[in-house]
């Protein structure tokens, strides 16, 4: 079965601080899809990144960084300079293969990152 | 942009009542997805569906059934609530490939008393 760890259940930072947010993940299959979530307080999932199996260069979006490692089966999220509002609980996720052709996710347990002022 | 709507923020039910949660999307998505949320667990997946009157348990469908008569609508059945069943509840719709994200609704936050 596949797995997502999170260690990390709780971080505290304060504000301009930069935080990494770990994800483990554990896959047998060769192709699969690793997506990050956040949910703010208001308690919707918000859709942050996507990164295919096939794919290991990084990304940065302004202040957000994904950094892909297969050979650790890592898929970790840093936030630089960062802010209030990324106060949030933060999701990382395992696309698994379902019936062939289809797909569910498998959640990691988030992590709540506080960003105080 | 994609909108998924729960029918209901927050909701309070009776123990053995029959609970009815509704999801609506607007983009023709073929996936359509209910979890639960509770602390320390993250989410769990209940049921999933990928086409229109097709149904797949998750990981805790125990207690719960689904129904799908229409593309845009999935409903989760709580058939006989219990309190262990308190919980928020999280709609989710997809297309139908495996690199696709899932757009989520707001949640209903479900209280059995």
């Amino acid at each position: 079965a596949q797995k997502v760890t999170q260690a990390q259940t709780e971080i505290s930072v304060v504000e301009k601080e930069d935080v990494t947010l770990d994800c483990v993940y554990e896959t047998r299959d060769t192709t699969y899809y690793l997506f990050w979530y956040k949910q703010p307080p208001s308690g919707e999932l918000v859709f942050l990144i996507r990164r295919n199996s096939f794919d290991e260069q990084n990304e940065i979006s302004g202040r957000y960084s994904w950094n892909f490692q297969k050979s650790t089966s890592s898929f970790n999220f840093t936030i630089t300079a960062s802010q209030v509002v990324d106060s949030a609980v933060y999701f990382c996720a395992l696309s698994e293969v379902y019936g062939g052709s289809n797909y569910k996710l498998t959640f990691g347990k988030g992590t709540l990152l506080t960003v105080n002022p | 942009d994609v909108k998924v709507t729960q029918s209901s923020r927050y909701l309070v039910k009776r123990t053995g009542e029959k609970v009815f949660l509704e999801c609506v999307q607007d983009m023709d998505h073929e996936n359509m997805f209910w979890y639960r949320q509770d602390p320390g667990l993250g989410l769990r997946l209940i049921y999933f569906s990928y086409d229109v009157k097709m149904k797949e348990k998750g990981d805790i469908p125990e207690g719960y059934s689904v129904s799908r008569e229409k593309k845009e609508r999935f409903s989760l059945i709580l058939e006989s609530a219990s309190t262990n069943q308190t919980s928020m509840y999280l709609c989710a719709s997809s297309l139908s490939w495996g690199n696709q994200p899932q757009h989520f609704g707001d949640g209903t936050r479900l209280s059995i008393l």
